[in-house]
């Protein structure tokens, strides 16, 4: 069974106070780990998608990594508008679902 | 610029009424999802459509149907709800499976539904 653990469940920033968010996963054969963002009131927004240990990702002051066992998503210099629940999710091959199975999310609040 | 719809938005049921769920995509996406999520708990899947014509048990289907009725559309049945089933539920698509691996999911906004 695919399992996927945040944290922290929640963090709270100054505005330009970098900082990371954990995603650890257990998975039979990854076809691809996944983050994204989601507001209030709003279904999830795809940001990247990690196939390999090794891997990046980058958009603007968002960058995503990913080993064997984690990935992370990294925030530089914050702005208030990075708000929101960060989700992660993973996507295996054994099973006969396709879906994702996601982590309970992060929730970031970035103040002025 | 649509991507996924999802209607209705809001909903409240009493117990033991019926209602459907529609989800429509403009993205010409072979495979759909159903999602529920509730508060604490990560999203889950309920029933997925690898293509036009074939449905899948996810994690959580007992209590729900679905009908993939074409390319665009997915729907989601509630047959005789039950607050336990009081949730947001989220409709996605993706492309097909590759080689490469997996597709991202594109989701809707989501249909809060409330059942008294």
């Amino acid at each position: 069974e695919d399992q996927v653990t945040q944290s922290p469940e929640a963090l709270r920033l100054q505005e330009g106070e970098s900082s990371s968010l954990n995603c650890s996963y257990t998975v039979s054969g990854l076809r691809g780990l996944f983050w994204y963002r989601q507001d209030p009131g709003k279904g999830p927004e795809f940001l990247f998608t990690l196939y390999s240990a090794g891997e990046e990702k980058e958009k603007e002051r968002l960058k995503a990594t990913l080993t064997k066992k984690e990935s992370f998503l990294h925030i530089t210099a914050p702005k208030p508008e990075d708000s929101a629940t960060y989700l992660c999710a993973v996507q295996g091959s054994g099973g006969g679902a396709d879906g994702l199975t996601f982590g309970k999310g992060t929730h970031l609040i970035i103040q002025p | 610029n649509a991507g996924v719809t999802q209607t209705p938005k809001f909903q409240v049921l009493k117990t033991g009424q019926s209602m459907t769920l529609q989800c429509a995509q403009d993205m010409n996406h072979n495979s759909m999802y159903w999602y529920r999520q509730d508060p604490g708990m990560g999203l889950r899947l309920i029933y997925y459509s690898a293509s036009e014509g074939t449905t899948d048990k996810g994690e959580v289907p007992n209590g729900y149907n679905v009908s993939r009725l074409n390319k665009r559309e997915f729907s989601l049945r509630l047959e005789s709800a039950a607050p336990s089933q009081t949730s947001v539920y989220f409709c996605a698509s993706s492309a097909t499976l590759t080689r490469g691996g997996g597709q991202p999911q594109h989701f809707g906004d989501g249909t809060r539904l409330s059942i008294l």
